[in-house]
């Protein structure tokens, strides 16, 4: 068990352009998040899945930003038109579901620091 | 809705004292987790401490031990025989439905050789 995996560490992208990034969660966890931080700020909630179902997002997430968990393994978050804003960093965490698990953390990856020139 | 707040943008102290970085929340849910993440400069959230709402005892896992008051609904972290590589920012998290997590604006620690 490595952990929570993120790539890219750093993008640094021009204002306009599509990126995408991926999270590789703990493998026996069928909960994955996505968290956005800006800088001096705590992370803020963008959507989670459970295995390959996306049960909530958040009004943070515009109609740019999409996520996907395909075969409920990795996750991608992409995000189209990117803009001045989305310069922050994206953390994904994982967690597990499972009855009991209630006082189990959430672990977190090392993030993907985006920014937009 | 819930709020975690965290009134302590900056905290400084001695190496080897004991130093309690404030947390207050605010649910209407009688049963709730709350917990402390630790984040270096790396940028890593690193997990310290979990305390549940129905929980009678204080948690503490090392040096690490929190403070709840649920009549106050605050949740303060105590850190003992603060350490040169505690120096980070720390964040309080209350787990909300479905499991995400509301953060506080944080804490950044320095500790004092």
């Amino acid at each position: 068990d490595t952990g929570v995996s993120q790539d890219p560490r750093h993008k640094i992208t021009k204002r306009g352009q599509n990126v995408t990034f991926r999270c590789d969660p703990i493998s026996e966890h069928n909960r994955l998040y996505w968290y956005r931080q800006t800088l001096g700020q705590g992370p803020e909630f963008l959507t989670y899945f459970q295995n390959e179902a996306q049960l909530e997002k958040s009004r943070l997430l515009s109609d740019r930003f999409s996520a996907e968990r395909p075969k409920g393994s990795f996750s991608t978050l992409e995000i189209q038109r990117t803009e001045q804003g989305d310069s922050a960093m994206y953390l994904c965490a994982s967690s597990s579901a499972e009855q009991g698990s209630s006082n189990q953390p959430q672990h977190f990856g090392d993030g993907t620091r985006l920014s937009i020139l | 809705a819930q709020k975690i707040t965290q009134t302590q943008p900056g905290m400084f102290v001695q190496e080897k004292e004991a130093v309690t970085l404030d947390c207050t929340y605010d649910t209407s849910d009688q049963s709730y987790g709350l917990f402390w993440y630790k984040q270096p400069s790396s940028g890593e959230m690193i997990f310290l401490i979990y305390q549940g709402s129905y929980d009678e005892q204080n948690a503490t896992e090392g040096r690490y031990s929190l403070n709840f008051q649920k009549a106050r609904k605050s949740a303060n972290l105590v850190i003992s025989a603060s350490q040169l590589g505690d120096s980070a920012m720390y964040f309080c998290a209350m787990r909300e439905m479905g499991g995400k997590l509301i953060f506080g604006q944080g804490t950044e620690l320095s500790v004092k050789p």
